[in-house]
């Protein structure tokens, strides 16, 4: 498996709180994404990036933003938690464009 | 721009029986396409992938995937289900140059019966 880790795996959150998620590779891919999988949708991308602090948004990124200060760390921020983000989030990083792309084990985030 | 369809929701086989999901796909590209397994509370898994060699490919655990230009299509298929094959599945297509994204189909739930 790509060495591709998400933290935290579980994390149940009040409405209006800030949160983070992480996506750490050990894998040196140039290319990182953060997706989010609902029921009926399949996986949506939200944010991603190209290189070091080289991002962008998805379809579906309000509420959204993310950082990437280092290769192998990716992370997105919830603003302000609502409960219309309770969802299960999945980083995936790819070496090129045209390559498969390598998914983490996805972070199951509530938010009450 | 690009997109996949994914044609059903849901597929339910016999075991023993062939497996057929049916995937179409719009691309300004010539695109690259992936079928990915998911298993419940798992991620996901390449099971195998097309990019503009064979257009009959071969992945893991017996299922194959023919790339049809003409028919815009890649659909999975595999001989005999296996009850471990009970699981989501999902088409993806990468338009490569111009386009960082992998779009995904909505998935097909597979359903295997003893």
């Amino acid at each position: 498996d790509a060495g591709i880790t998400q933290s935290p795996r579980h994390k149940v959150t009040e409405t209006g709180t800030p949160v983070t998620l992480r996506c750490h590779q050990t894998e040196n891919h140039r290319y990182m994404y953060w997706y989010r999988q609902d029921p009926g949708h399949g996986l949506r991308l939200i944010h991603y990036s190209y290189g070091v602090k080289d991002t962008d948004k998805g379809e579906v990124s309000d509420g959204y933003s993310v950082s990437r200060s280092k290769t192998e760390d990716f992370l997105l921020t919830l603003e302000s938690a609502t409960s219309s983000q309770t969802s299960v989030y999945f980083c995936a990083t790819q070496t090129g464009l045209t390559t498969e792309a390598f998914f983490g084990q996805g972070t199951r985030l509530t938010v009450v | 721009a690009q997109s996949v369809t994914q044609l059903d929701s849901h597929v339910s086989v016999s075991e023993g029986t062939p497996v057929l999901l049916r995937c179409n796909y719009s691309s300004s590209y010539s695109p690259s396409l992936f079928w990915y397994v998911q298993h419940p509370n798992k991620g996901l898994q390449l099971l195998l992938k097309y990019t503009s060699a064979a257009t009959l490919v071969k992945g893991i655990n017996g299922f194959e995937a023919e790339f049809k230009k003409s028919e815009t299509s890649f659909h999975l298929t595999k001989p005999s289900a296996h009850m471990s094959d009970a699981a989501e599945y999902f088409c993806v297509v990468s338009a490569g140059a111009g386009s960082y994204q992998l779009t995904f189909g909505k998935g097909t739930k597979l359903s295997v019966i003893p």
